[in-house]
C-alpha cells in the first residue's frame, strides 16, 4: 500500500521559505505515469492544487504562485519537495502530498502538514 | 480556471435515508478525446481527503456500492443511496480535464 508523509516546520516567520518534504513508501516515484504533487487547503480557499512534478521531472505550478514556488523529486531518497518563498499569512494551510495518476485524479494523500505564517 | 460549483453546501440526513450533492462547472469537462475527468472526495472529520469516484462515475475499490456517481458536460451528482453514520464529512468534486484542476467548495454531509 503506498504511503505519503509529509515533513517540515509548522510556523514559518512572515517572507521567508516554505519548505517541506513528502517521504513515499511502499512504491518507487519514479515508476509509473504519475505526478507527485501538492494540495493545500484553507478555511478561506478550501482545496486548492498548487503543483506537482511529473514521472519525467516536469514541474507544473498553478500561475498564482508560480514565481514563488518549487518542487522537486529525489529519487534516490524517493521523496519530494515543496519550496514556497516569501510567505505571507494567506499561505497559512494544511499542505498535503499527493499522487495524481492523471488527469488531476488525486488517488494518493498524505496525512498533511498545517504550516502556520506567524512573526 | 473552470469554476466548480456544489449545492448544498449543507446537507443534513437522516440516517438510512438518500442524499444527493450537485456540482457544476463553468465550462464542459468533456475533453477533445470525449473523457470526461471529474472525481469526487470525501474527507471525514479529521482526516485527508479520499477519492470514492473517478471519470464522473467509477468508483474506487473498496467504496461500498451506496456512493454512485453520475452526470456529463457541466452538470454532475453524487448520490448517497442510505446514508451511514460513516458518511458523515465533506464531499468535494473536483475537474482534472481543464488545467489546472479545481475543487468546488465542498458540501458538509451531517446526520440529522
Amino acid at each position: 500500500q503506498l504511503q505519503l508523509q509529509e515533513s517540515g516546520p509548522g510556523l514559518v516567520k512572515p517572507s521567508e521559505t516554505l519548505s517541506l518534504t513528502c517521504a513515499v513508501s511502499g512504491g518507487s516515484i519514479s515508476s509509473g505515469y504519475y505526478y507527485w504533487g501538492w494540495v493545500r487547503q484553507s478555511p478561506g480557499k478550501g482545496l486548492e492544487w498548487i503543483g506537482s512534478v511529473s514521472y519525467s521531472g516536469t514541474t507544473y505550478y498553478i500561475p498564482s504562485i508560480k514565481s514563488r514556488l518549487s518542487i522537486s523529486a529525489d529519487t534516490s531518497k524517493n521523496q519530494f519537495s515543496l519550496s514556497l518563498s516569501s510567505v505571507t499569512a494567506a499561505d497559512t494551510a494544511v499542505y498535503y502530498c499527493v499522487r495524481d495518476s492523471g488527469h488531476f485524479s488525486i488517488d494518493y494523500w498524505g496525512q498533511g502538514a498545517l504550516v502556520t505564517v506567524s512573526s | 480556471d473552470v469554476v466548480m460549483t456544489q449545492s448544498p453546501l449543507s446537507l443534513p440526513v437522516t440516517l438510512g435515508q438518500p442524499a444527493s450533492i450537485s456540482c457544476r462547472s463553468s465550462q464542459s469537462l468533456v475533453d477533445s478525446a470525449g473523457n470526461t475527468y471529474l472525481n469526487w472526495y470525501q474527507q471525514r472529520p479529521g482526516q485527508s481527503p479520499r477519492r470514492l469516484i473517478y471519470k464522473v462515475s467509477i468508483r474506487d475499490s473498496g467504496v461500498p456500492d451506496r456512493f454512485s456517481g453520475s452526470g456529463s458536460g457541466t452538470d454532475f451528482t453524487l448520490k448517497i443511496s442510505r446514508v451511514e453514520a460513516e458518511d458523515v464529512g465533506i464531499y468535494y468534486c473536483m475537474q482534472g480535464t481543464h488545467w489546472p484542476g479545481t475543487f468546488g467548495q465542498g458540501t458538509k454531509v451531517e446526520i440529522k
